[in-house]
């Protein structure tokens, strides 16, 4: 399994709160992805990034930031969250950004907004 | 709009048979395609993959078929095991801006012993 550890798990906070979701890799990979998923959509991409402090908006990028400091960290930012941010988020890795290099998943974050 | 699409949010196949799972996409520039595999409280897993330059690619029990004028992918698995009942994604990506994975709704496919 790729290295990837995604915290937390769970996590249940209020509406308007900030939520920071934390992604942790240690196979040294360039690429970094959070994607969300939820029912009737599969995964959406949120923000991607490609380096330390590089980074890109995905498909679904309104209302969340992202940060990337160190090459193994990649962190997703809800800085007030809503109801509708419910949802699985996913951080995904890969070696480079070509189309042959899979990405790899994390097992994801379960989020409630209440 | 959604480019790229599972039309069969289910499917139910007895052990030892063949499973067949569609996917189909709207956009033109993309040229590479995967599968991804889901079980549940887990991340997907990579399955394989197609060039748009084949038809076709195998790896062990699972076949992918591409069909370009039909905008069409397939995977087969065969034989099916009670272990590949999971959630099956399929995902485009085109040239420029590889990086950016495009997923279907995903398909649940159960194998009954």
């Amino acid at each position: 399994d790729a290295g990837i550890t995604q915290s937390p798990r769970h996590k249940v906070t209020e509406t308007g709160t900030p939520v920071t979701l934390r992604c942790h890799q240690t196979e040294n990979h360039r690429y970094m992805y959070w994607y969300r998923q939820d029912p009737g959509h599969g995964l959406r991409l949120i923000h991607y990034s490609y380096g330390v402090k590089d980074t890109d908006k995905g498909e679904v990028s309104d209302g969340y930031s992202v940060s990337r400091s160190k090459t193994e960290d990649f962190l997703l930012t809800l800085e007030s969250a809503t109801s509708s941010q419910t949802s699985v988020y996913f951080c995904a890795i890969s070696e480079s950004g070509g189309a042959n290099q899979p990405q790899h998943f994390g097992d994801g974050t379960r989020l409630s907004i209440l | 709009d959604q480019q790229v699409k599972q039309n069969s949010p289910s499917l139910s196949v007895q052990e030892g048979r063949i499973s067949i799972l569609n996917c189909d996409y709207t956009n033109s520039m993309f040229d590479y395609f995967l599968w991804y595999k889901k079980y549940p409280a887990e991340g997907p897993t990579f399955l394989i993959s197609i060039s748009s330059i084949k038809d076709k690619n195998e790896d062990g029990r699972f076949t992918v078929f591409l069909n370009k004028s039909a905008k069409h992918l397939s995977l087969h698995i065969v034989p099916s095991q009670p272990g590949d009942s999971a959630v099956y994604f399929c995902a485009a990506s085109a040239r420029e801006g590889a990086q950016k994975l495009v997923f279907g709704q995903g398909t649940r496919l159960t194998i009954n012993p």
